[in-house]
């Protein structure tokens, strides 16, 4: 079945702690792009990649971090958690920049 | 970089109606694309519509698109209850950049 998997769907964590958010695609799209999500704001693009090794900053990407080693995987590092960084977090692919998006289901992560 | 905005920000109506929503959006487009998002669900893609075209439709969903206007319009016809969710406008301009998703319409179908 052709999806976007991401992991964890829940976090709860506290300031400071690092983590990371997995996402992985098996559709072989080029494109990838994280999004959060938080009420009243819409959907705020974080960052993208148009293919391996290439990633760029998207409208919000302050205190966030990518990588794109492999064309399936595009985790979503979180260095230093802050409390400002809880919010409903979407990993998509696309086989190309404008094309039809495929959403993963959501991880909701919040920081205390 | 630009964002569609939906309209209006929520709509209620009884099942059997009809929903419209609008996009508008500042600058010119390639494409526009619609989605909807059930309550903290990913978004699904619903159609997507050029700039080329003036009408699209998939179903009981029809979208229009007016480039004079710079505007984008969704029709659900005869809604259901299990239409009750967000709808997202994203246009895709003429650079480089990517997909620009605005606010969304909450949709609210009454049975």
């Amino acid at each position: 079945e052709a999806q976007v998997t991401q992991n964890p769907r829940y976090l709860i964590t506290v300031t400071g702690k690092k983590l990371t958010v997995t996402c992985s695609q098996n559709m072989n799209h080029e494109y990838m792009s994280w999004y959060r999500q938080d009420p009243g704001l819409g959907l705020r693009q974080i960052y993208y990649s148009m293919n391996v090794e290439v990633t760029d900053k998207g409208d919000v990407p302050e205190g966030y971090k990518v990588s794109r080693k492999e064309k399936r995987n595009f985790p979503l590092i979180l260095e230093s958690p802050s409390p400002n960084q809880t919010s409903l977090y979407f990993c998509a692919s696309s086989p190309y920049r404008a094309g039809e998006q495929f959403f993963g289901p959501g991880t909701r992560l919040t920081v205390l | 970089s630009q964002q569609g905005e939906e309209d209006p920000q929520a709509l209620s109506i009884q099942e059997g109606e009809n929903a419209t929503m609008n996009c508008s959006y500042k600058t010119s487009i390639n494409n526009l694309q619609w989605y909807r998002q059930n309550s903290g669900r990913g978004l699904v893609h619903l159609i997507l519509i050029r700039s080329n075209e003036r009408e699209k439709h998939s179903g009981r969903l029809r979208v229009t698109l007016d480039t004079s206007k710079k505007s984008s319009s969704l029709l659900i016809t005869a809604s259901r209850a299990a239409d009750t969710a967000s709808y997202f406008c994203a246009t895709d301009d003429s650079g480089n950049t990517p997909l620009v998703f605005g606010k969304g319409t909450r949709l609210s179908v009454i049975a």
